[in-house]
């Protein structure tokens, strides 16, 4: 059954520093990796989609890498913004979905 | 990319009763997911619901507490029946671009509360 953990739990910064979550899991045979970020009480909102033969993906101040031998992914935030602040979940696709827990992120003005 | 609209957002419910929550989808998907996400947890797959078959439900999950319909290939519903407090969640459909991205998308969700 595929594992996923997302370090850290929560992570509170300051507006304008760089932001840096990451995300394990157990079992290397995957498909995809995609990135999801999820307001209090909504649903989810894509960020990147990491397809397992690509190292990384870019979208704006948005970048994502793939290790996928080691079972690690890593989303940077590049000059955080207060409308940053949201939950970061981390999913593969190993023929279905499995989520970590998320990532709490506050972006302090 | 699909474009998700699931209703109602949000309900307040009486133990005892039943919610059905309605998804629909921009374009014909061959898949269509349902999960559940606990207060403060992550998210949970219920089931996979495909165009004129039942749906296939996970570990955990049952047809006659979730039955799930799928008439056509752009739309769904979940129904949560005989409530009880331990239901309140979000709950959420979700779609997979099964062209070469296979990117998975998501409604906005249903923040269902059970009194």
């Amino acid at each position: 059954k595929q594992e996923v953990t997302q370090i850290p739990a929560a992570l509170s910064v300051p507006e304008g520093e760089n932001l840096v979550l990451n995300c394990s899991f157990t079992d290397s045979a995957i498909y995809n990796l995609q990135w999801f970020r999820q307001d209090p009480g909504k649903g989810l909102t894509s960020l990147l989609l990491i397809q397992s033969s690509q190292r990384e993906q870019t979208s704006g101040r948005l970048n994502a890498s793939l290790d996928k031998s080691s079972g690690r992914s890593t989303l940077y935030i590049a000059a955080s913004q207060p409308g940053d602040s949201a939950t970061y979940l981390c999913a593969v696709n190993d023929y279905k979905l499995s989520f970590g827990a998320g990532t709490t992120v506050t972006v302090r003005a | 990319s699909a474009v998700i609209s699931q209703k109602p957002s949000r309900d307040i419910c009486q133990r005892g009763t039943s919610l059905t929550i309605q998804c629909q989808v921009d374009s014909q998907v061959t898949m269509m997911f349902w999960y559940r996400q606990q207060p403060g947890q992550s998210l949970t797959l219920i089931a996979t619901a495909n165009q004129g078959s039942e749906a296939t439900y996970e570990s955990g999950f049952v047809i006659d507490k979730f039955p799930i319909s799928r008439p056509n290939l752009t739309f769904s519903t979940l129904t949560v029946s005989n409530m009880s407090p331990e239901d309140s969640s979000i709950y959420l459909c979700s779609v997979e671009d099964l062209g070469a991205r296979t990117e998975a998308f998501f409604g906005q969700g249903t923040r269902l509360t059970v009194v």
